[in-house]
């Protein structure tokens, strides 16, 4: 069974430029997870999607990041624009049986370095 | 909010020596309580869970951990480690419902051989 897979793994853009993170869950699972990883930190939560209904995003910084999961499936997060703070690992995650799920499988992540 | 804090930020240890990962949660009713391993440039793997039932949980390379709700404690320990056990370890936490899965700021494992 393939697991969660993340595309590119590594980006690096110039800060004020606008970047994109592409996630293909594993197949069947319903709920897909954003986080955010800083350097020497754990990841933290930005969005989880139940389907294609955007459920908990209030650690979203909506004023430059948005986030989407058309027909349920795939999804993609987008920054614009990016600020140097902005250099982290971005990972996905899914789970099969909603919010309350107690297992989360990762993707490898996308590396984004803002210079 | 529940929290997660993991009080060794790095732990340099012998192969073949015993070691143990240390974390701790903030109180909750009810909690179920995670190790995850992060290898360089991989994402997250889990390593084991506690969610009911024995308090002694078993997880995959070797790894254990012990649940201890008096002390709101959920350590890692494996008793002979490996040069490939090398990486960071992240504990984390979540409540019942629908509630997020905290992450404690992981352990870096280094393995000297």
């Amino acid at each position: 069974e393939a697991g969660v897979v993340q595309s590119p793994r590594y980006k690096i853009i110039e800060k004020k430029q606008p970047v994109a993170f592409w996630c293909n869950p594993i197949s069947g699972h319903n709920t897909l997870y954003w986080y955010r990883q800083n350097l020497g930190q754990g990841p933290e939560l930005l969005i989880r999607y139940e389907n294609e209904e955007a459920v908990d995003d209030s650690q979203l910084p909506k004023d430059r990041f948005s986030a989407e999961r058309l027909k349920g499936v795939d999804s993609t997060l987008k920054i614009q624009p990016a600020e140097l703070g902005d250099s982290a690992v971005y990972l996905c995650a899914s789970s099969p049986e909603g919010g309350r799920a107690t297992e989360q499988f990762f993707g490898p992540g996308t590396r984004l370095t803002v210079l | 909010a529940q929290s997660v804090t993991q009080l060794d930020s790095q732990v340099p240890v012998f192969e073949e020596a015993p070691v143990e990962l240390r974390c701790n949660y903030s109180s909750s009713v009810s909690v179920y309580l995670f190790w995850y391993v992060q290898y360089p440039n991989q994402g997250l793997q889990l390593l084991l869970k506690y969610l009911s039932g024995s308090t002694l949980v078993k997880g995959i390379n070797g790894f254990e951990a012990e649940f201890n709700k008096s002390q709101t404690s959920f350590h890692l320990r494996k008793p002979s480690v490996h040069i490939s056990d090398t990486a960071e370890y992240f504990c984390a936490v979540k409540g019942s419902g629908n509630t997020p899965l905290v992450f404690g700021k992981g352990t870096r494992l280094s393995v000297i051989a």
